[in-house]
C-alpha cells in the first residue's frame, strides 16, 4: 500500500492557461474521487468514478472541467481557461469496492495546490 | 440538500486533557454516515471515527470517540489523553444518498504541552 499520489504538488499558471493534474490510486481500489479545497473550507466534491466509468458528477464541475479515468486506473482532471476562482486544493481520494455500502473509507493524497495569477 | 456545521473555527487542549469538537449536520436522507476527517499540516485527510445512522451505539477508535444524537442531528467527536500528534484541522463529514461526502469549515485543533 503505497498511498494515493498526485502530481504535481504545486502548481501555478497564468490566467487562461491549462492545466492538469494526475492521481494514482491505491492499487486495487475501484473507486476514485476528486474533492476541491479553497481556503478556509472543508472539501467539496467534484466527482467519482468506479473503474472507468464517470458515475457522478457535482454542478461544480463547468464546462471547463474534465475528469477522465481511461483504464481504470490513474486519472486526471483537466481545467480549462483557467480563472483565478480555481485557486484552490485538488484533492483526490480512492476507496476499495465494497458490497454496495457508501460508509467505507477514503484514502486521500495530499492534494495540488494549483494558484492561477 | 445535505448541510454540515462547525460552529468552533478554532479550539485548543492541554496535552492529556480531553477535548470534543462540535458538529451539527441536516439531512432527508433515512440511511446515511457521519465521518470525521483530520487533517494535518501535510494535508492528507486521515479518517478519525465514522459512524453509520442506523447504528444507536456511539462510535469509538481508541481515544476518540462520538456522541452521535440522532433527533438533535448532532455528531461530536471528543478526543481523550490529547497528545501533541492530536493537533490539526478536524472536518466533520455526513454521507447519504450518493457517493459525496459533504463536509464541513473545519475546527482548527492545537495541543499545548
Amino acid at each position: 500500500d503505497t498511498g494515493v499520489s498526485q502530481n504535481p504538488r504545486h502548481k501555478i499558471t497564468k490566467r487562461g492557461q491549462n492545466v492538469t493534474f494526475r492521481c494514482d490510486p491505491i492499487s486495487e481500489h475501484n473507486r476514485l474521487y476528486w474533492y476541491r479545497q479553497t481556503l478556509g473550507q472543508g472539501p467539496e466534491f467534484l466527482t467519482y468514478f468506479q473503474n472507468e466509468a464517470q458515475l457522478e458528477k457535482s454542478r461544480l464541475l463547468s464546462d471547463r472541467f474534465s475528469a477522465e479515468r481511461p483504464k481504470g486506473s490513474f486519472s486526471t482532471l483537466e481545467i480549462q481557461r483557467t480563472e483565478q476562482g480555481d485557486s484552490a486544493m485538488y484533492l483526490c481520494a480512492s476507496s476499495p469496492r465494497g458490497q454496495g455500502a457508501r460508509n467505507e473509507k477514503l484514502f486521500f493524497g495530499s492534494g495540488t495546490q494549483l494558484s492561477v495569477l | 440538500a445535505q448541510t454540515v456545521t462547525q460552529s468552533q473555527p478554532e479550539m485548543s487542549v492541554q496535552e492529556a486533557e480531553t477535548v470534543t469538537l462540535s458538529c451539527t449536520y441536516d439531512t432527508s436522507e433515512s440511511d446515511y454516515y457521519l465521518f470525521w476527517y483530520k487533517q494535518p499540516p501535510s494535508r492528507q485527510m486521515i479518517l478519525v471515527i465514522r459512524q453509520e445512522a442506523y447504528k444507536q451505539q456511539n462510535a469509538t477508535e481508541n481515544r476518540f470517540s462520538v456522541n452521535f444524537q440522532k433527533a438533535a442531528k448532532s455528531f461530536s467527536l471528543k478526543i481523550s489523553d490529547s497528545q501533541l500528534g492530536d493537533a490539526a484541522m478536524y472536518f466533520c463529514a455526513n454521507q447519504g444518498g450518493s457517493e459525496k461526502l459533504v463536509f464541513g469549515k473545519g475546527t482548527k485543533l492545537t495541543v499545548n504541552p
